[in-house]
């Protein structure tokens, strides 16, 4: 069965400082690998996806993530963090119909 | 946004009772699903459906059943509610699987559910 385990559960940061957030999956086969964004009492919303291609791929709000597919990896990264990316984000997998999310990383940037 | 609508939004319940949370999307995706987001566990997959009367089981569908008789309804229902089945349920939708089909979640606003 497929699985998806985030790192790390709370990051503390200092706006304009770098971000990377971990994600590795489980799963033998071809996926589709997404990062959503969950902000304070809203559900949550595509940051971006990868499906084929080009392994770096770049979503909304200059958010970024690469794909290794040798480390079964789909790092989230940005350059400059804003106090308005406070949030959870959560790392998702879909393999064989099922779209299955890790346990998400809380964001909390300080200004 | 996405037409997607779950009600209740709020449900106060006690242990033992049945109770039927509905999702009704107005977009005509073929795919829905069912999860609870609970501190710590983040979005856990109850049950999913890829057509009207195909479903199949996602990460924790012990106690629950869902049902999918039509394509823009889908019904999680918790056959006996215990306390530790008290969290939020989120419904979501999306028009596929892959790049071809753009495929995306759309979420629900979910359903603040309580077992006493």
């Amino acid at each position: 069965a497929q699985s998806v385990s985030q790192h790390n559960h709370h990051v503390i940061l200092s706006e304009a400082a770098s971000l990377e957030l971990g994600c590795n999956y489980s799963y033998g086969g071809t996926v589709n690998l997404f990062w959503y964004v969950q902000y304070p009492g809203q559900h949550l919303q595509l940051l971006l996806k990868y499906f084929s291609g080009d392994p770096l791929v770049k979503g909304i709000k200059g958010f970024e993530a690469e794909f290794i597919k040798s480390k079964f990896s789909f790092n989230l990264r940005k350059p400059s963090v804003q106090w308005s990316d406070t949030a959870e984000y959560f790392c998702a997998v879909n393999a064989d119909d099922k779209i299955i999310f890790g346990k998400g990383t809380r964001l909390h940037i300080l200004p | 946004d996405a037409g997607i609508t779950q009600s209740p939004r709020h449900k106060v319940t006690e242990t033992g009772t049945p109770v039927t949370l509905r999702c009704h999307q107005t977009e005509n995706h073929r795919y829905m699903y069912w999860y609870r987001q609970d501190p710590g566990h983040g979005l856990r997959l109850i049950h999913y459906s890829y057509g009207v009367k195909d479903t199949d089981k996602g990460e924790v569908s012990d106690g629950y059943s869902v049902s999918r008789s039509k394509t823009e309804d889908f019904l999680l229902t918790l056959e006996s509610a215990t306390s530790s089945q008290t969290s939020v349920y989120f419904c979501a939708i999306s028009p596929g699987q892959g790049a071809a089909t753009n495929e995306k979640l759309f979420f629900g606003s979910g359903t603040q559910l309580s077992v006493l």
